[in-house]
């Protein structure tokens, strides 16, 4: 099973609202990972949880938490959003990066359109 | 500021004919590059990775080169069809082996039948 899965497909929220994210794999993979995607613009890298620990912020603002319950699972709650928030969220996983000199492929989810009104 | 840049401009070629998509890289030396294709509102697909020592990899009607001295990654579609419309993405790996990729703008692909 190469496949990751990411709910819901679309979501629509208020500014005040809160929801989540959720993602899952079940690849045995150990690094997941949650990238923002604007209309024609390439992937931006979020978050970066290794073995189930947040290793890498890219400065993202609060108001998107990201959580890594087990291996199998990566969840992105947010909270009071703004309509420049609104984007195409992917998750991504990955065998271990660590590993010296490899370059592991990333396997990605289908997104969740997001829309903040 | 180490880049890595594609042009951004779509590429049109006819049915059958290669595609050649470059992805070029400034100001450092990407121990590997990977390549992967986005349709429409969906997730990247990881096509072919290929590191700094190798020359060239291949799979099916895929090739990619990486030439360090010219500092550039070429990627070919050979027999070019209509379903191999989509934007083709260069990535690199960030430092320290952190798993994060970072990606050129993407290129559009169309392959007019």
């Amino acid at each position: 099973d190469t496949e990751v899965t990411q709910t819901p497909k679309h979501l629509v929220m208020g500014m005040t609202n809160k929801k989540s994210l959720k993602c899952e794999q079940h690849m045995g993979h150990r690094a997941m990972y949650w990238y923002k995607q604007k209309a024609k613009k390439p992937p931006e890298l979020m978050f970066v949880y290794s073995y189930e620990k947040l290793s890498i912020n890219e400065s993202v603002p609060s108001r998107f938490s990201p959580e890594c319950p087990n291996s199998s699972l990566l969840n992105l709650h947010l909270h009071a959003l703004q309509p420049e928030d609104s984007a195409l969220y992917l998750c991504a996983s990955s065998r271990d990066p660590h590993l010296p000199g490899q370059g592991y492929e990333q396997y990605f989810g289908p997104g969740t359109r997001l829309t903040v009104t | 500021s180490q880049k890595i840049e594609q042009n951004s401009e779509a590429l049109n070629i006819q049915e059958g004919k290669t595609a050649t998509l470059t992805c070029n890289y400034t100001n450092y030396s990407p121990a590997y590059l990977q390549w992967y294709r986005q349709d429409p509102g969906r997730g990247p697909v990881f096509l072919l990775l290929i590191r700094e020592n190798e020359k060239e990899k291949r799979k099916e009607r895929l090739k990619v080169t990486f030439d360090t001295t010219l500092k550039q990654s070429l990627f070919h579609i050979t027999a070019s069809q209509p379903a191999d419309s989509a934007t083709y993405l260069c990535a690199r790996h960030g430092s320290s082996n952190t798993g994060k990729l970072i990606f050129g703008q993407g290129t559009t692909l169309q392959v007019k039948p």
